[in-house]
């Protein structure tokens, strides 16, 4: 069955960068692009950007330009998401979403404090 | 980027009553529209693709409908279970947008 495991929780200071991964299984990962979506109590779900695992091509949401990078290890069957420049804003769970988000990882939890 | 408003935002409920939540785009989707269940601590789960496509392991008293800007999501006799919040997403232009999210209780 197709399974997403994100990357467990983390707590990161102000200035800093995350980098979350998100392993696929039960699919061939090439086959389907990979999205990522913030939720925060504050502004609800937001989609951040998706790739295509085969091509590596990319596309953002404007406003997380700069912010969030996509990568993927076709190797591994793992996409990555690197957050920089980190500020308490950035305080969220991140999920990602595969299958046309029909399959979503757990979540990873990401607190920016110092 | 596409503005969607989910209505209501809080809805209470009893166990068999049929219930319908609503998105309204600020532009035609053309039927680009899923629907979303999350309990609390858990991810988002899939119940309706494309509007009206009841996604595979979904009850059936789950239902879809819409076009253009206005789409609905129904639960035609409400159960224990189906307490959770509900959002929409629009995915027919990036930046995919969602829903606030209408939260679901029992009476």
């Amino acid at each position: 069955q197709v399974q997403l495991q994100q990357s467990g929780a983390e707590l990161v200071k102000p200035g800093t960068s995350v980098k979350l991964s998100c392993k696929a299984s039960g699919y061939t990962f090439t086959s389907n692009h990979m999205n990522w979506i913030k939720q925060t109590t504050g502004q609800g779900l937001e989609w951040i950007g998706i790739i295509n695992p085969g091509s590596g091509g990319t596309s953002y949401n404007v406003k997380f330009k700069g912010k969030a990078t996509l990568t993927v290890d076709k190797s591994s069957s793992t996409a990555f998401m690197q957050l920089s420049s980190l500020t308490p804003e950035d305080s969220a769970v991140y999920y990602c979403a595969s299958g046309a988000r029909a399959y979503w990882g757990q979540g990873t939890l990401v607190t920016v404090s110092s | 980027d596409i503005q969607m408003t989910q209505s209501p935002s809080f809805l209470s409920a009893s166990v068999g009553d049929r219930v319908t939540i609503n998105c309204k785009a600020s532009q035609n989707i053309n039927k680009y529209l899923d629907w979303y269940q999350q309990k609390h601590g858990e991810a988002p789960k899939l119940l309706i693709y494309n509007t009206n496509n009841l996604q595979t392991g979904i009850p059936s008293r789950f239902s879809g409908s819409g076009s253009g800007t206005d789409y609905t999501l129904t639960i035609s006799s409400l159960q224990p279970e189906d307490v959770a919040t509900y959002f929409c997403l629009q995915h027919s232009s990036r930046p995919y947008t969602f829903g606030a999210g209408t939260k679901l209780e029992l009476k």
